[in-house]
């Protein structure tokens, strides 16, 4: 079984400062982990995702993810936060085998503060 | 570019009626997937298709139902909709099973 979760309902940064959603997954095999950031009154859009390789991982928008393995762990970062970063944020892990379908965990809200 | 197209865009539906929420991509994705969005549960996937002709169930399929045609189209039925279903569906596509997705803007539905 597969699972995701997200500790954090809200996370408030203020303009300039870093930033970080904390997402920690749970698989059998070797996880398939993935960012997606949601904008008001639009769909999802993919951010970023960890399959192999480099533990940071570089994605869209100057946001990075840094992989944990003992930690099992794929927190969302950005060196310095933009008024214009605040959205709904999803993580996603799927299983490297199995049905190849993501799970979603319940989003976090990025608030930052001008 | 369109990406994904979903329509309606919103909707209000009586209890009991039948509703079909349409969905059509042109990026020629083998994977389709249904998502409803609920405020403190996230995403949660009602039905999938990994390829034309075939469909699959995903945690929450009661009440819904999916066809896969073709691999453009990948309309959602409820057959006799409960105000349980009020909720925002998102259609997904990806070009493979596994891969990223790619959604489209959503259709609010208020089941009253």
């Amino acid at each position: 079984a597969q699972s995701v979760a997200q500790p954090e309902d809200q996370v408030n940064v203020a303009e300039g400062n870093p930033l970080t959603v904390k997402c920690t997954y749970s698989v059998s095999g070797n996880p398939y982990l993935f960012w997606y950031v949601q904008y008001p009154n639009r769909g999802l859009q993919f951010l970023l995702k960890y399959i192999t390789g480099d533990n940071l991982v570089k994605g869209s928008y100057g946001f990075e993810a840094e992989f944990n393995k003992s930690q099992t762990s794929f927190h969302l970062k950005k060196p310095s936060a933009l008024v214009s970063d605040s959205a709904l944020y999803f993580c996603a892990v799927r299983d490297e085998g199995g049905s190849y379908i993501p799970t979603f965990g319940r989003g976090t809200s990025l608030i930052v503060h001008p | 570019i369109a990406g994904i197209t979903q329509a309606p865009t919103s909707q209000i539906l009586a209890a009991g009626r039948r509703m079909t929420l349409r969905c059509t991509q042109d990026m020629r994705h083998n994977a389709m997937y249904w998502y409803r969005q609920d405020l403190g549960l996230g995403l949660r996937l009602i039905h999938y298709s990994n390829t034309a002709g075939t469909t699959g169930k995903g945690e929450v399929p009661d009440g819904y139902s999916v066809s896969r045609a073709n691999t453009d189209d990948f309309p959602l039925t409820l057959a006799s909709a409960v105000p349980s279903q009020t909720s925002v569906y998102f259609c997904a596509s990806s070009a493979r099973r596994g891969e990223k997705l790619f959604f489209g803007s959503g259709t609010q539905l208020s089941v009253l």
